[in-house]
């Protein structure tokens, strides 16, 4: 167990529809990573934050969004859902802000667009 | 921008028999460099990491080899057992914020034969 928790595990849901995805990093991180992971490929990094503000940011669509709450637990935010949309959504955090720390990754939220 | 290549996409080696796994990077200022293993259906977890001020670290049956000057590093797996069989991704996490992407390799998926 990496300490990071994610919800929900899964989640099936249709087209055009808006989800909301949730990780709470371990005690001490500061910063959250989401990436996305389709059936068969990489991780690609959609976004970081640090302490509550954005500080990296990587092939995030403009229809997905995030926040990190002053408790320091995050939100992803998938909007007019597609079919491609449907992959494995997985959340991180570490100790720093940069790179140089290592990355604890949660259980993953596997979403399904029908 | 930021590139990190993995190779070979796929690997089958003889269980006893050793692997091996490389990276390269583009961006000169990186000097930590994680390997992640995910199992099937599990989410990816650290195995070992190297910074640029050593040239090889090791981990029982596991090792990282770092060549800044040729900008790769490798992942060296010995006596490979079926427990290995896995995914297994490097980075090249940015130093700063302005470098900002999370670069993972596209991931090798090892196969232990028995």
């Amino acid at each position: 167990d990496s300490g990071v928790t994610q919800t929900p595990k899964h989640l099936i849901t249709a087209t055009g529809q808006r989800v909301t995805l949730r990780c709470s990093p371990r005690s001490g991180d500061l910063s959250v990573y989401w990436y996305q992971q389709s059936l068969d490929q990489g991780l690609q990094f959609l976004i970081q934050y640090y302490n509550g503000e954005e500080r990296a940011k990587g092939n995030i669509l403009e229809r997905f969004s995030a926040q990190q709450f002053p408790d320091l637990h995050s939100e992803l935010n998938l909007s007019s859902l597609e079919l491609g949309d449907s992959a494995l959504y997985f959340c991180a955090s570490s100790e720093g802000a940069v790179g140089g720390y290592e990355q604890y990754f949660g259980p993953g939220t596997r979403l399904t667009v029908t | 921008g930021e590139n990190v290549e993995q190779h070979p996409s796929t690997l089958s080696v003889q269980e006893g028999d050793s692997a091996v796994i490389k990276c390269t990077y583009s961006d000169s200022a990186s000097n930590y460099f994680p390997w992640y293993k995910q199992e099937l259906g599990k989410r990816p977890q650290l195995i070992i990491d190297i910074r640029s001020n050593v040239g090889e670290k090791k981990d029982q049956r596991i090792a990282v080899t770092l060549n800044k000057t040729a900008k790769h590093f490798s992942l060296h797996i010995t006596e490979t057992q079926p427990e290995d069989s896995a995914v297994y991704f490097c980075a090249a996490p940015p130093l700063n914020s302005s470098a900002s992407k999370i670069i993972f390799g596209s991931g090798t998926r090892l196969s232990i034969r028995p």
